[in-house]
């Protein structure tokens, strides 16, 4: 596709449960961003991939947060043991590299109840 | 200190006035910056970015990066009722890219 997409727009949880949000990111973008997203916020950064490795992943909150990029194109944050807390817009950008702009995609609400 | 700071607002500014739209961040070695557009339920939309020092004009937007005073500012002329929307600045040191808060614009008509 042209731009970035995340699949599913809209996912609805249970407390305790396991969630897998997945990002394609343009075709040729070698830099993969996660960032969540709360009311009134801005982005807060996840992390980052430059190819198939996690370049920085220092904004992961702990470590029930997980992401991949196996082969450098589509990305999947994993959630275990999802909490209330969790409930946010999950926002994913690719850029053409590191230092260059980034596009975002729809964004994935995550609920958790 | 907040790596990128703005003011949370709401701006108000008449139709057809210029709206300011001001950023600060704190890491020096910051090399790029860019300012976004995020309508209400959206996903951010890059309306500018900047490298260097001094202003980048494009159609009514224009972006303006001060890196002694780490600041970064975007004016947008002619003001219409659809720039009404949060805007967020975000500087990008080492690859990372991070945002501020956001500010919200109002334009009255």
């Amino acid at each position: 596709g042209a731009g970035v997409s995340q699949t599913p727009s809209n996912k609805v949880t249970e407390k305790g449960k396991y969630v897998e949000l997945r990002c394609d990111p343009i075709s040729g973008h070698t830099a993969l961003y996660w960032y969540r997203q709360s009311l009134g916020q801005g982005p807060e950064f996840l992390i980052y991939f430059q190819g198939t490795g996690a370049a920085d992943d220092s904004g992961l909150p702990n470590d029930r947060f997980f992401a991949v990029r196996p082969e450098g194109s589509v990305s999947t944050l994993k959630i275990q043991r999802t909490e209330r807390g969790d409930s946010a817009v999950y926002l994913c950008a690719s850029s053409l590299a590191g230092y260059s702009e980034a596009f975002f995609g729809q964004g994935t609400r995550l609920t958790v109840v | 200190q907040k790596e990128v700071e703005q003011n949370s607002g709401p701006l108000s500014v008449p139709e057809g006035a210029i709206a300011s739209l001001n950023c600060t961040y704190s890491d020096r070695g910051s090399q790029s910056f860019f300012w976004y557009r995020q309508y209400s339920g959206k996903s951010p939309e890059l309306i500018m970015f900047i490298y260097s020092n001094g202003d980048k004009e494009d159609g009514r937007f224009t972006a303006q990066l001060n890196k002694a005073s780490q600041y970064v500012s975007l004016l947008i002329r002619d003001s219409q009722p659809s720039d009404s929307a949060t805007y967020l600045c975000a500087v990008s040191r080492d690859d990372k890219i991070i945002f501020g808060k956001g500010t919200r614009l109002h334009i009255l008509p």
